[in-house]
Protein backbone atom coordinates (compact mmCIF):
# COMPACT_ATOMS: atom_id res chain seq x y z
CA UNK A 1 0.00 0.00 0.00
CA UNK A 2 1.25 3.22 -0.43
CA UNK A 3 2.44 5.42 2.39
CA UNK A 4 0.73 8.96 0.96
CA UNK A 5 -2.81 8.37 -0.99
CA UNK A 6 -4.31 10.74 -2.82
CA UNK A 7 -8.03 10.51 -3.72
CA UNK A 8 -9.33 10.88 -6.90
CA UNK A 9 -6.56 9.89 -9.38
CA UNK A 10 -8.26 11.80 -11.83
CA UNK A 11 -11.71 14.55 -11.73
CA UNK A 12 -13.33 15.76 -14.40
CA UNK A 13 -15.82 18.75 -13.29
CA UNK A 14 -17.37 22.38 -14.26
CA UNK A 15 -16.65 25.18 -13.62
CA UNK A 16 -18.65 26.72 -10.05
CA UNK A 17 -18.46 23.19 -8.77
CA UNK A 18 -17.12 22.62 -5.38
CA UNK A 19 -14.25 20.18 -5.10
CA UNK A 20 -12.46 18.24 -2.81
CA UNK A 21 -9.17 16.50 -3.20
CA UNK A 22 -8.27 14.17 -0.26
CA UNK A 23 -4.99 13.22 0.89
CA UNK A 24 -3.83 10.31 3.66
CA UNK A 25 -0.99 9.54 4.67
CA UNK A 26 0.44 6.17 6.99
CA UNK A 27 4.00 7.52 7.14
CA UNK A 28 3.25 9.45 10.81
CA UNK A 29 4.65 12.84 9.17
CA UNK A 30 3.36 15.92 10.98
CA UNK A 31 3.99 17.74 8.08
CA UNK A 32 1.78 18.43 5.16
CA UNK A 33 1.90 19.97 1.83
CA UNK A 34 -0.15 20.87 -1.01
CA UNK A 35 1.44 21.62 -4.74
CA UNK A 36 -0.12 21.93 -8.20
CA UNK A 37 2.34 21.06 -11.42
CA UNK A 38 1.66 23.15 -14.28
CA UNK A 39 3.79 22.55 -17.66
CA UNK A 40 6.74 24.80 -17.57
CA UNK A 41 6.23 26.11 -14.16
CA UNK A 42 7.22 23.40 -11.92
CA UNK A 43 5.47 22.28 -8.52
CA UNK A 44 3.95 25.20 -6.97
CA UNK A 45 3.18 25.29 -3.24
CA UNK A 46 -0.72 26.06 -2.29
CA UNK A 47 -0.95 25.35 1.28
CA UNK A 48 1.15 23.32 4.22
CA UNK A 49 0.34 22.10 7.72
CA UNK A 50 2.89 21.26 10.42
CA UNK A 51 0.38 19.95 12.61
CA UNK A 52 -3.05 19.63 13.13
CA UNK A 53 -3.80 23.54 14.33
CA UNK A 54 -1.29 24.93 12.22
CA UNK A 55 -2.35 25.65 8.43
CA UNK A 56 -0.01 28.11 6.45
CA UNK A 57 -0.86 29.60 2.68
CA UNK A 58 1.72 29.16 0.27
CA UNK A 59 2.44 31.23 -3.14
CA UNK A 60 -0.91 30.33 -4.71
CA UNK A 61 -3.29 29.91 -2.13
CA UNK A 62 -5.85 32.01 -3.74
CA UNK A 63 -8.92 30.18 -4.94
CA UNK A 64 -8.11 27.30 -2.70
CA UNK A 65 -8.81 26.06 1.26
CA UNK A 66 -7.56 23.16 2.97
CA UNK A 67 -8.57 21.74 6.06
CA UNK A 68 -5.82 19.17 8.41
CA UNK A 69 -8.68 16.83 10.04
CA UNK A 70 -6.07 14.62 11.57
CA UNK A 71 -2.40 14.00 12.02
CA UNK A 72 -2.49 11.52 9.05
CA UNK A 73 -5.48 13.54 6.70
CA UNK A 74 -4.70 16.76 4.91
CA UNK A 75 -7.42 17.92 2.41
CA UNK A 76 -7.75 20.34 -0.37
CA UNK A 77 -11.20 22.36 -1.69
CA UNK A 78 -11.86 24.69 -4.60
CA UNK A 79 -14.55 26.12 -3.15
CA UNK A 80 -15.58 27.27 -7.17
CA UNK A 81 -13.96 25.78 -10.04
CA UNK A 82 -12.36 27.38 -12.53
CA UNK A 83 -10.52 26.03 -15.43
CA UNK A 84 -7.29 27.89 -14.80
CA UNK A 85 -7.01 25.41 -12.22
CA UNK A 86 -6.42 22.59 -13.88
CA UNK A 87 -3.82 20.42 -13.28
CA UNK A 88 -1.95 18.43 -11.51
CA UNK A 89 -2.10 18.21 -7.56
CA UNK A 90 0.22 16.86 -5.71
CA UNK A 91 0.16 16.07 -1.99
CA UNK A 92 3.12 15.56 0.14
CA UNK A 93 4.50 14.54 3.66
CA UNK A 94 7.55 15.06 5.51
CA UNK A 95 9.38 14.02 8.77
CA UNK A 96 11.59 16.89 9.38
CA UNK A 97 13.92 19.91 7.97
CA UNK A 98 16.69 17.82 6.86
CA UNK A 99 14.32 15.09 5.25
CA UNK A 100 12.92 14.64 1.99
CA UNK A 101 9.28 15.35 0.97
CA UNK A 102 7.29 12.06 0.16
CA UNK A 103 4.89 12.27 -2.85
CA UNK A 104 1.26 10.81 -3.34
CA UNK A 105 0.25 9.76 -7.04
CA UNK A 106 -1.17 12.72 -7.54
CA UNK A 107 -4.82 13.87 -8.88
CA UNK A 108 -4.80 14.83 -12.10
CA UNK A 109 -7.77 17.67 -12.64
CA UNK A 110 -9.63 19.25 -15.39
CA UNK A 111 -11.90 22.09 -15.11
CA UNK A 112 -14.42 22.49 -17.77
CA UNK B 1 13.39 37.24 -3.67
CA UNK B 2 13.17 33.88 -4.09
CA UNK B 3 14.10 31.93 -7.72
CA UNK B 4 15.33 29.13 -8.95
CA UNK B 5 17.58 28.47 -12.30
CA UNK B 6 17.15 25.19 -13.78
CA UNK B 7 18.10 24.39 -17.98
CA UNK B 8 14.57 23.41 -19.71
CA UNK B 9 15.64 20.89 -21.46
CA UNK B 10 18.91 18.25 -21.76
CA UNK B 11 20.00 15.58 -24.21
CA UNK B 12 22.20 12.88 -24.22
CA UNK B 13 23.64 9.42 -24.92
CA UNK B 14 23.10 6.36 -23.47
CA UNK B 15 26.48 5.42 -21.27
CA UNK B 16 27.29 9.35 -21.28
CA UNK B 17 27.47 11.24 -18.43
CA UNK B 18 25.29 14.29 -18.00
CA UNK B 19 25.41 17.61 -15.26
CA UNK B 20 22.31 19.00 -14.65
CA UNK B 21 23.09 22.85 -13.18
CA UNK B 22 20.69 24.61 -10.76
CA UNK B 23 21.24 28.21 -9.63
CA UNK B 24 19.33 29.48 -6.87
CA UNK B 25 18.45 32.66 -4.56
CA UNK B 26 16.33 32.28 -1.68
CA UNK B 27 16.35 34.28 1.57
CA UNK B 28 15.89 31.22 3.87
CA UNK B 29 18.65 28.07 3.19
CA UNK B 30 18.48 24.73 5.13
CA UNK B 31 18.89 22.64 2.50
CA UNK B 32 19.07 21.45 -1.71
CA UNK B 33 17.21 18.77 -2.71
CA UNK B 34 17.15 16.87 -5.91
CA UNK B 35 14.28 15.13 -6.79
CA UNK B 36 13.60 12.68 -10.36
CA UNK B 37 10.11 12.36 -11.82
CA UNK B 38 8.86 10.77 -14.92
CA UNK B 39 6.13 11.87 -16.72
CA UNK B 40 2.60 11.64 -15.42
CA UNK B 41 4.56 10.06 -11.86
CA UNK B 42 5.22 11.70 -8.51
CA UNK B 43 8.34 13.18 -8.13
CA UNK B 44 11.14 10.28 -6.13
CA UNK B 45 13.93 11.94 -3.88
CA UNK B 46 17.13 11.37 -5.09
CA UNK B 47 19.68 13.41 -3.01
CA UNK B 48 20.23 16.18 -0.54
CA UNK B 49 23.00 18.67 0.21
CA UNK B 50 23.28 20.71 3.34
CA UNK B 51 26.82 21.12 3.34
CA UNK B 52 29.22 22.53 0.49
CA UNK B 53 30.89 19.59 -1.47
CA UNK B 54 29.56 16.41 -3.27
CA UNK B 55 27.59 13.82 -2.42
CA UNK B 56 27.86 10.30 -3.91
CA UNK B 57 24.88 7.97 -4.05
CA UNK B 58 25.73 5.39 -6.86
CA UNK B 59 25.55 6.28 -10.44
CA UNK B 60 24.22 9.71 -8.97
CA UNK B 61 26.14 12.56 -7.42
CA UNK B 62 25.00 15.96 -6.26
CA UNK B 63 27.18 19.08 -5.53
CA UNK B 64 26.25 22.20 -4.02
CA UNK B 65 28.41 25.99 -3.09
CA UNK B 66 26.31 27.38 -0.93
CA UNK B 67 28.50 31.25 -1.07
CA UNK B 68 27.41 30.62 -5.13
CA UNK B 69 23.98 29.86 -5.00
CA UNK B 70 25.11 26.67 -7.43
CA UNK B 71 24.34 22.80 -7.15
CA UNK B 72 24.68 20.35 -9.90
CA UNK B 73 23.45 17.10 -10.70
CA UNK B 74 25.50 14.16 -11.97
CA UNK B 75 24.28 11.38 -13.77
CA UNK B 76 27.01 8.30 -14.77
CA UNK B 77 26.47 5.68 -17.22
CA UNK B 78 23.09 7.49 -18.55
CA UNK B 79 20.45 4.41 -18.73
CA UNK B 80 17.21 5.11 -21.10
CA UNK B 81 15.12 4.78 -18.00
CA UNK B 82 16.72 7.89 -16.98
CA UNK B 83 14.70 9.86 -18.95
CA UNK B 84 12.81 11.99 -16.89
CA UNK B 85 12.89 15.61 -15.35
CA UNK B 86 14.96 16.60 -12.63
CA UNK B 87 13.50 19.43 -9.81
CA UNK B 88 15.93 21.33 -7.91
CA UNK B 89 14.28 22.67 -4.56
CA UNK B 90 15.87 24.93 -1.87
CA UNK B 91 14.42 26.27 1.15
CA UNK B 92 13.99 25.76 5.25
CA UNK B 93 10.47 24.80 6.31
CA UNK B 94 9.11 24.99 3.03
CA UNK B 95 10.95 24.57 -0.15
CA UNK B 96 10.70 26.14 -3.48
CA UNK B 97 11.18 23.78 -6.31
CA UNK B 98 12.88 24.62 -9.98
CA UNK B 99 10.64 23.97 -12.86
CA UNK B 100 12.82 21.08 -13.66
CA UNK B 101 15.00 19.77 -16.05
CA UNK B 102 13.81 17.43 -18.82
CA UNK B 103 16.33 14.94 -19.83
CA UNK B 104 16.35 12.88 -22.90
CA UNK B 105 18.70 9.99 -22.75
CA UNK B 106 18.89 8.79 -26.50
CA UNK B 107 20.42 4.91 -27.67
Amino acid sequence: DADVTQTPRNRITKTGKRIMLECSQTKGHDRMYWYRQDPGLGLRLIYYSFDVKDINKGEISDGYSVSRQAQAKFSLSLESAIPNQTALYFCATRQGLNQPQHFGDGTRLSIL
Amino acid sequence: GQNIDQPTEMTATEGAIVQINCTYQTSGFNGLFWYQQHAGEAPTFLSYNVLDGLEEKGRFSSFLSRSKGYSYLLLKELQMKDSASYLCAVGTYKYIFGTGTRLKVLA
